[in-house]
């Protein structure tokens, strides 16, 4: 099974900074990785696939890059609403491991 | 309305059984796998498997094997995920969630999930 280290787990900012989450998986992925936003008490909501295609309604500010094993999601002027816990998850092959988390706090 | 309505908490006893059923609605049903995620309390998202509708063929996760069913019925758009001989660590929110059948693009819809609290 790939296995999928997301990092860091925790991450403290202001609004307006960048941030960036990596997720390395144990063995290519190519490009199918995707990003999830998830507040608490509600289901994940998914943000980005295939690495850095935003879902319909996601705003410009996410972004994702990378390829092969290490990916990251950069937030580009972190605003109130996106404090709240993000997960990747690797989307080559099952069992489609997720990430272990990372909550983003002010 | 593109929707997944998953039914409601329950609270069973160690050693018990629980089916969780996942209404689809809005969608050609049988185009999307359905996905199970578990979430215990104050933890990440584990896949547990899916299951497509259009083969019925489940596929489990490793640790999801042995106790874990999943099942369809295509009739009413619905998944279910059976758990036999509950234990306490079983206690989490569990989602249904639809990917794209043959796709390898994310979730894009959730069911609200289901709280299965195991305790005696």
């Amino acid at each position: 099974d790939i296995q999928v280290t997301q990092s860091p787990s925790s991450l403290s900012a202001s609004v307006g900074d960048r941030v960036t989450i990596t997720c390395r998986a144990s063995q290519t992925i190519s490009n199918f990785l995707s990003w999830y936003q998830q507040r608490p008490g509600k289901p994940p909501n998914l943000l980005i696939y295939a690495v850095s295609t935003l879902q319909n309604g996601v705003p410009s500010r996410f972004s994702g890059a990378g390829s092969g094993t290490e990916f990251t999601l950069t937030i580009s002027g972190v605003q109130p609403d996106d404090f709240a816990t993000y997960f990747c998850q690797q989307t080559y092959t099952v069992p489609r491991t997720f990430g272990q988390g990372t909550k983003l706090e002010i | 309305q593109v929707q997944l309505v998953q039914s409601v908490s329950e609270l069973k006893k160690p050693g018990a059984s629980v089916k969780v059923s996942c209404k689809a609605s809005g969608y050609t049903f049988i185009s999307y796998a359905i996905n199970w995620v578990r979430q215990a309390p104050g933890q990440g998202l584990e896949w547990m498997g899916w299951i497509e509708p259009n083969t019925g063929n489940p596929r489990y996760a490793p640790a999801f094997t042995g106790r874990y069913v999943l099942s369809l019925d295509t009739s009413v758009s619905t998944a279910f995920l059976q758990i036999n001989d509950l234990r306490t660590d079983d206690t989490a929110v569990y989602y249904c969630a639809r990917v794209g059948v043959g796709t390898r693009l994310g979730i894009d819809l959730w069911g609200q999930g289901t709280l299965i609290t195991v305790s005696s």
